[in-house]
């Protein structure tokens, strides 16, 4: 089984932080991908990474910042963290291949759900 | 503006009804197509993927495609308690492998004992 897994399951931040949120895959899947869930707002894209050292932004990059040193691990940064940056938020991954193929579906890990004070 | 939407619910139906929850996307040239049910709390879990018009059965789930009219649905038959949870619609609006994977905004489902 694809298995997904995020640093933590809930942190509590204080304005201003710096944050790093972890995540970690386990069945060498291209595709690496960071969303944040908000009640009415649904699941929104972050970042997302196909490889090693690339990175592309997705519909609400800001305040955000990536990290994908090695393939296994994508790490999401909050380099000033604010207090609308409270959310759960959600690392998923899967494999890279033809679109219309079973290779595009994810797989999600816990969720980190973060408070910023 | 690529889309998918969702009757947002909440969607009741009785133990052992068929609950039906339904899909509609903007892009035609739309290829992949999935459905996740997310439990209040819990991150969303795959349950079907679908790529070709027509039903794909899998034990009391079947998902529907029809990309001439641009809906995708999944039925679920035999409906349980244990499957009250918002289930979200999902399509790859494209058709490359970077393509992102647009997610619609849920329906929750609710089944009464």
């Amino acid at each position: 089984d694809v298995k997904v897994t995020q640093s933590s399951r809930y942190l509590v931040k204080r304005t201003g932080e710096k944050v790093f949120l972890e995540c970690v895959q386990d069945m060498d899947h291209e595709n690496m991908f960071w969303y944040r869930q908000d009640p009415g707002l649904g699941l929104r894209l972050i970042y997302f990474s196909y490889d090693v050292k690339m990175k592309e932004k997705g519909d609400i990059p800001e305040g955000y910042s990536v990290s994908r040193e090695k393939k296994e691990r994508f790490s999401l940064i909050l380099e000033s963290a604010s207090t609308n940056q409270t959310s759960m938020y959600l690392c998923a991954s899967s494999l890279l291949g033809r679109s219309g193929s079973s290779y595009n579906e994810q797989f999600f890990g816990p969720g980190t759900r973060l408070t910023v004070l | 503006q690529k889309e998918v939407e969702q009757n947002s619910g909440p969607l009741s139906v009785p133990e052992g009804a068929i609950a039906s929850l339904n899909c509609t996307y903007s892009d035609r040239g739309s290829q992949s197509f999935f459905w996740y049910r997310q439990y209040s709390g819990k991150s969303p879990e795959l349950i079907m993927s679908i790529y070709s018009n027509g039903d794909k059965e899998d034990g009391r789930f079947t998902a529907q495609l029809n990309k001439a009219s641009q809906y995708v649905s999944l039925l679920i038959r035999d409906s349980q308690p244990s499957d009250s949870a918002t289930y979200l619609c999902a399509v790859i609006a494209g058709k490359t492998s970077y393509d992102k994977v647009i997610f619609g905004p849920g329906t929750s489902l609710s089944v009464i004992p």
